[in-house]
C-alpha cells in the first residue's frame, strides 16, 4: 500500500497567520490528493481534490499544491472556525489511504 | 440537497457480524461510487472499501480483506458494508461517503461498539 506521512502532527498558530502542511507520498501518486478538515465529532470535509483544485464553497484561503510525492496545504489568514484537524488522502491506487493528520490549534 | 443517511448505533459482542447502511438521496445513485471510511476514538481515518453501484464491481483494503463486504441496492439508493469477526479493536465510527472526483459527500457517521 501507499503510505502518507504528513507533517508536522501539531501546528500551534494564531488568527492571521498562513499555515502549511506537507504530505508526503512512499511512491509516486501524480495528482491524486485530496484534503479534508475534520472538527471533533463531525465527518470530515472535502477541501481540495486532485491535489490543487478547490471544492466547491471552501474559501479561497485553502489551496493545494504539488504532483508526484509532495504536496502541500496552504492556509491563508487562519480564521478561527480553520482550527481543526486536516488530512491528506492519496486516491491513486484501487486501495486509497490517509495520512495521520495534523491537528491546527490556536496559539 | 445530495446526502448521505446512515443507520444507526450499534452495539455488538466479539466475533459477531454488524451491518451498517447508507441511504442516499438528491443525485442519482448509480453514478458514482460509494465509499467506507472508519474512525476509532481519537485516531486517524482508515479506508476500508468501495463499491460501484452500476456494476457492483468492489474493492477492499488489505486489512479488511475477507471480514467486509461492500453491497448496494439500487432499487432503494443504499449502500450497505458488513463487518464481520468483531473484534474490540473494530469499535469506530464508520462512514459511508460519495466518490464524486474525490469523497465529496460523507454520511454523519455510525458508531459501532464491540464488546463482551
Amino acid at each position: 500500500d501507499i503510505q502518507l506521512t504528513q507533517s508536522p502532527s501539531t501546528l500551534s498558530a494564531s488568527v492571521g497567520d498562513t499555515v502549511t502542511i506537507s504530505c508526503r507520498a512512499s511512491q509516486s501518486i501524480s495528482i491524486w490528493v485530496a484534503w479534508f478538515q475534520q472538527k471533533p465529532g463531525k465527518a470530515p470535509n472535502l477541501l481540495i481534490y486532485q491535489a490543487s483544485s478547490l471544492q466547491s464553497g471552501v474559501p479561497s484561503r485553502f489551496s493545494g499544491s504539488g504532483s508526484g510525492t509532495e504536496f502541500t496545504l496552504t492556509i491563508s489568514s487562519l480564521q478561527p472556525d480553520d482550527f481543526a484537524t486536516y488530512y491528506c488522502q492519496q486516491y491513486n491506487s484501487y486501495s486509497q489511504t490517509f495520512g495521520q493528520g495534523t491537528k491546527v490549534e490556536i496559539k | 440537497q445530495v446526502q448521505l443517511v446512515q443507520s444507526g448505533a450499534e452495539v455488538k459482542k466479539p466475533g459477531a457480524s454488524v451491518k451498517v447502511s447508507c441511504k442516499a438521496s438528491g443525485y442519482t445513485f448509480t453514478n458514482f461510487d460509494i465509499n467506507w471510511v472508519r474512525q476509532a476514538t481519537g485516531q486517524g481515518l482508515e479506508w476500508m472499501g468501495w463499491m460501484n453501484p452500476r456494476d457492483g464491481d468492489t474493492g477492499y483494503a488489505q486489512k479488511f480483506q475477507g471480514r467486509v463486504t461492500i453491497t448496494s441496492n439500487s432499487s432503494i439508493s443504499t449502500a450497505y458494508m458488513e463487518l464481520s469477526g468483531l473484534r474490540s479493536d473494530d469499535t469506530a465510527v464508520y462512514y459511508c461517503a460519495r466518490d464524486r472526483d474525490a469523497l465529496d459527500v460523507w454520511g454523519p457517521g455510525t458508531m459501532v461498539t464491540v464488546s463482551s
